[in-house]
């Protein structure tokens, strides 16, 4: 079974500054998806950024961009000019490009509370 | 453009008592279904998952049963909650296994 492991429970960073928040898995297959979720306190999660482990290049939207790093497993969020509006809590998801069995579901790590500072 | 529907938004409802929770999506059809629970202080977890109507799949072996009787509808239910069943309910929907899942507004329900 696969697992998604987020190491840091809280960050904090200033207002304007970047962070960086850090995602691992773990995986036997060779074709999967990678996603960053943000999960803000009205708790509806909204999908930040994808990445298809297929692709070399790092997936960026706007200010968020990924550092993907298929043989380490590793698969963290960069956000650039930290806004107020960032402030939440970030999951990291993992999905089988295989369906079925259970493949479908998203598999998700614990979570990272993200503090902006203003 | 797609959205999708979580209702009730807040629900309290005693230990032993039934559960029906509803998820409707639209501007789309023959949608992927989902349901996951977040319990406090921990991650999303997939409950039932769902490719088309009356087809359901269990991730988890619990209380909770899972219904898709129309093809943008997915119902969540319990014959009698559980103070474990206690969470936060999130019902998301994708075109298909490729796809991203996209999430509702989700349900807070809590069992006393």
């Amino acid at each position: 079974a696969q697992t998604v492991t987020q190491s840091q429970p809280e960050m904090s960073v200033q207002e304007a500054e970047t962070v960086t928040l850090s995602c691992t898995y773990d995986t036997s297959e060779s074709d999967y998806y990678l996603f960053w979720y943000k999960q803000p306190p009205s708790r509806q999660m909204i999908l930040v950024i994808r990445q298809e482990a297929y692709k070399q290049q790092n997936a960026t939207e706007n200010r968020f961009s990924v550092n993907f790093q298929k043989a380490a497993k590793s698969f963290s969020l960069k956000i650039s000019d930290s806004q107020l509006g960032d402030a939440a809590m970030y999951f990291c998801a993992y999905r089988s490009a295989n369906s079925g069995g259970g493949a479908d579901g998203l598999t998700f790590g614990k979570g990272t509370h993200l503090i902006i500072q203003p | 453009s797609q959205t999708i529907h979580q209702w009730p938004a807040t629900l309290v409802q005693p230990v032993g008592s039934p559960l029906s929770l509803e998820c409707t999506v639209e501007g789309t059809s023959n949608p992927n279904l989902y349901w996951y629970r977040q319990a406090a202080g921990r991650g999303l977890q997939l409950l039932f998952y769902s490719v088309g109507i009356g087809q359901i799949s269990s991730e988890v072996p619990q209380n909770l049963s899972a219904s898709r009787p129309q093809d943008r509808q997915f119902i969540l239910s319990s014959k009698k909650l559980l103070l474990s069943d206690s969470g936060f309910y999130l019902c998301a929907w994708s075109r298909d296994f490729t796809d991203t899942q996209y999430f509702g507004p989700g349900t807070r329900l809590t069992v006393l």
